[in-house]
């Protein structure tokens, strides 16, 4: 079974603060996708991530996958208020697999 | 314009009576999907159709069912649900399986039993 674990798993911060997440495994990923998720809503997509060392922007976030195709990163910077959510990664072991999620990181941001 | 509808959005149900919950689409999208999420959890895959293909997780309890009548829509029955389904209840959709293609979330059912 690939898990996909993620750290932190509650994040507090003030805004305007800059901030790092991460979704680690011991498994590779032929692609690692990235939802957020607010409160009584279902998750929706951020970004889909496919090469080894990728890195794309999407505004003030920015997300890498590693070169090894196992872990990814998400970069906030200038955190706002708006970012507050459940940040989920998730992965596929193939072109064709359903997608493993890992558990979230709940960031919240305040004013 | 809401692209994956799920209702209720809110469904209370005695232990033991069955419930549905439905989920419908308006993407056209081949693959419909249901996960369940309980708090601080992640997602859980309960079972996934391609099109009119059943795919079942080998851990999903036989307490859940679904069925997929058209392109549009999917359901999801509990025959028995027990204190510990409570949950919140996804239905996400997508064109293809794998994680190049991008899935759709309905806004999800919370289940409360009672």
């Amino acid at each position: 079974t690939q898990l996909l674990e993620q750290s932190p798993q509650f994040l507090s911060i003030q805004e305007g603060e800059n901030l790092t997440v991460y979704c680690n495994s011991s498994s590779v990923f032929s692609s690692l996708q990235w939802y957020r998720q607010e409160p009584g809503e279902g998750p929706v997509l951020l970004v889909t991530v496919v090469t080894g060392g990728e890195v794309k922007k999407l505004k003030r976030l920015t997300f890498q996958f590693g070169d090894a195709r196992k872990d990814s990163s998400l970069h906030i910077t200038a955190a706002q208020t708006g970012d507050t959510g459940l940040y989920l990664c998730a992965g596929a072991s193939s072109g064709y697999s359903t997608l493993t999620f890992g558990k979230g990181t709940m960031l919240l941001v305040s004013p | 314009d809401a692209m994956v509808i799920q209702n209720p959005r809110y469904q209370v149900t005695q232990f033991g009576k069955p419930v549905t919950l439905s989920c419908s689409q308006t993407l056209n999208h081949n693959v419909m999907y249901w996960y369940q999420q309980k708090s601080s959890q992640a997602p859980k895959l309960l079972f996934h159709y391609y099109d009119k293909d059943f795919n079942n997780e080998a851990d999903t309890p036989d307490n859940f069912q679904s069925r997929r009548p058209n392109t549009s829509f999917c359901f999801l029955d509990i025959r028995s649900p027990g204190l510990g389904d409570a949950a919140m209840y996804l239905c996400a959709t997508s064109r293809d399986l794998g994680g190049s293609s991008e899935q759709y979330f309905g806004p999800g059912t919370r289940l409360t039993v009672t």
